[in-house]
């Protein structure tokens, strides 16, 4: 159980474009998932927390209008990168957590974004 | 300072060898404690939870010492399956936040 899919798994874009990216809970209901970004050789970087049916939560020097987040559904969350840029070439991650706050988080087999 | 703090290593240990990574966090309060292990270009995938009374499963152990402010993770009879990078994870709260580690790269030499 607790399994988080993620679609697509790789794409390539030219700089001006968006891309969506999908977080799916397959087998249990997530109220609240999480997208992450990684860069190479770093850790995993916390960018919003999405929350089903209201507004994402931003972490501090993330741009809500380019990282535009829907949660419309207790399995579903989707990124959208607007406008990406090569500097937003990066390893995008989501996760969800199946039970209560505090509890473990399961994560998606992330997005590789290449900006050219 | 960090929440979250780990030696990077790299750790290049033979196999069969244990070895131990220590986490340390800085809020006293934290409530919740994982470690996740990451192979290269994937996804992390949780390992175990740490509980208070330190837990095992098979050759991996995990304790946590609040006193100290620090999670540990020992693994016996390394694998060469086992190389990967360690993230130590702390839910400071029974909040949503989430800190990761930096992670710690281990490589298990044959």
């Amino acid at each position: 159980g607790a399994v988080v899919s993620q679609h697509p798994s790789w794409v390539i874009c030219k700089s001006g474009t968006s891309v969506k990216i999908e977080c799916r809970s397959l087998d249990f209901q997530a109220t609240t998932m999480f997208w992450y970004r990684q860069f190479p050789k770093q850790s995993l970087m916390l960018m919003a927390t999405s929350n089903e049916g209201s507004k994402a939560t931003y972490e501090q020097g993330v741009e809500k209008d380019k990282f535009l987040i829907n949660h419309a559904s207790l399995t579903l969350s989707t990124l959208t990168v607007t406008s990406a840029h090569p500097e937003d070439s990066s390893f995008y991650i989501c996760s969800a957590r199946p039970g209560l706050a505090g509890g473990e988080q399961y994560f998606g087999p992330g997005t590789r974004l290449t900006v050219t | 300072r960090k929440e979250v703090e780990q030696d990077p290593g790299p750790f290049n240990v033979p196999e069969g060898a244990t070895v131990a990574f220590n986490c340390t966090y800085s809020n006293s309060a934290s409530q919740s404690f994982f470690w996740y292990r990451q192979d290269c270009r994937k996804e992390p995938k949780l390992l175990m939870s740490v509980y208070s009374s330190g837990n095992e499963d098979g050759r991996f152990t995990a304790q946590l010492n609040r006193a100290s402010q620090y999670i540990s993770l020992l693994i016996r009879d390394s694998k060469l399956s086992d190389s990967a990078t360690y993230l130590c994870v702390v839910n400071p709260n029974t909040g949503n936040q989430f800190y990761f580690g930096t992670g710690t790269s281990l490589t298990v030499i044959p």
